[in-house]
């Protein structure tokens, strides 16, 4: 069965800091990866996805995150934080697992971000 | 618009009670699910349902039944409240049972007393 770490439960950087949270998943083939959002009291927001091609995806909001296939990794990145990205991070991995297809969450990272 | 939308956002209620939790999608979507959070932001898959048909039953208490009348709708009913039930409930739907992308609705806060 396919599964997610976050090693990361929180972290604070200062906002203009670049930021880096860690992502590994455990799955027998490549799987289709993800990183959701999550600001306090809201839904989950899709950051960005990946499912083949380049290794370095883009997504919404500066955000980037690249597939790396021997670390089993897809951190996420962004150059310059701002104080409007405090907010709980998901990193997904979608498989087939017992027949079906189903999203994995890791257990979330916490974003704190100091003016 | 809004494209998965749940109600209620808050739900309060006292142990043994039952309650629902509605879901509407409007994407289009062939799939819809539903999620539990717990008090540890751990997210974890209850129900996925393709076509009003059940395709993922995860290990839940049939205390819990989703009920999906047609693909836009899919609702959540749960008998006897517990304690332990309360968390943040979310819907989320896809194009597919692939590898669609899922997008989540607000949540539904629910504290049993």
């Amino acid at each position: 069965a396919q599964s997610v770490t976050q090693p990361d439960i929180h972290i604070t950087v200062s906002e203009g800091a670049s930021l880096e949270l860690r992502c590994n998943y455990s799955y027998g083939a490549t799987p289709y990866l993800f990183w959701y959002v999550q600001s306090p009291g809201q839904g989950l927001q899709l950051l960005l996805k990946y499912f083949s091609g380049d290794t370095l995806v883009q997504g919404i909001k500066g955000f980037e995150a690249e597939f790396k296939r021997s670390q089993s990794s897809f951190n996420l990145r962004k150059p310059s934080v701002h104080w409007s990205d405090a907010a709980e991070y998901f990193c997904a991995v979608g498989a087939t697992g017992a027949g079906s297809y189903q999203l994995t969450f890791g257990k979330g990272t916490k974003l704190s971000v100091i003016p | 618009d809004t494209a998965v939308s749940q109600t209620p956002k808050y739900l309060v209620t006292q142990m043994g009670n039952d309650k629902s939790i509605k879901c509407e999608q409007n994407l289009g979507h062939d799939t819809m699910y539903w999620y539990k959070q717990d008090s540890k932001k751990f997210l974890k898959i209850m129900f996925s349902y393709n076509n009003k048909e059940l395709i993922i039953n995860e290990t839940v208490p049939n205390r819990f039944s989703p009920k999906s009348p047609d693909k836009a709708h899919l609702n959540l009913h749960i008998n006897s409240l517990e304690l332990g039930d309360s968390a943040v409930y979310f819907c989320a739907s896809s194009q597919a049972t692939g590898q669609e992308t899922q997008y989540f609705g607000p949540g539904t806060r629910l504290l049993v007393l």
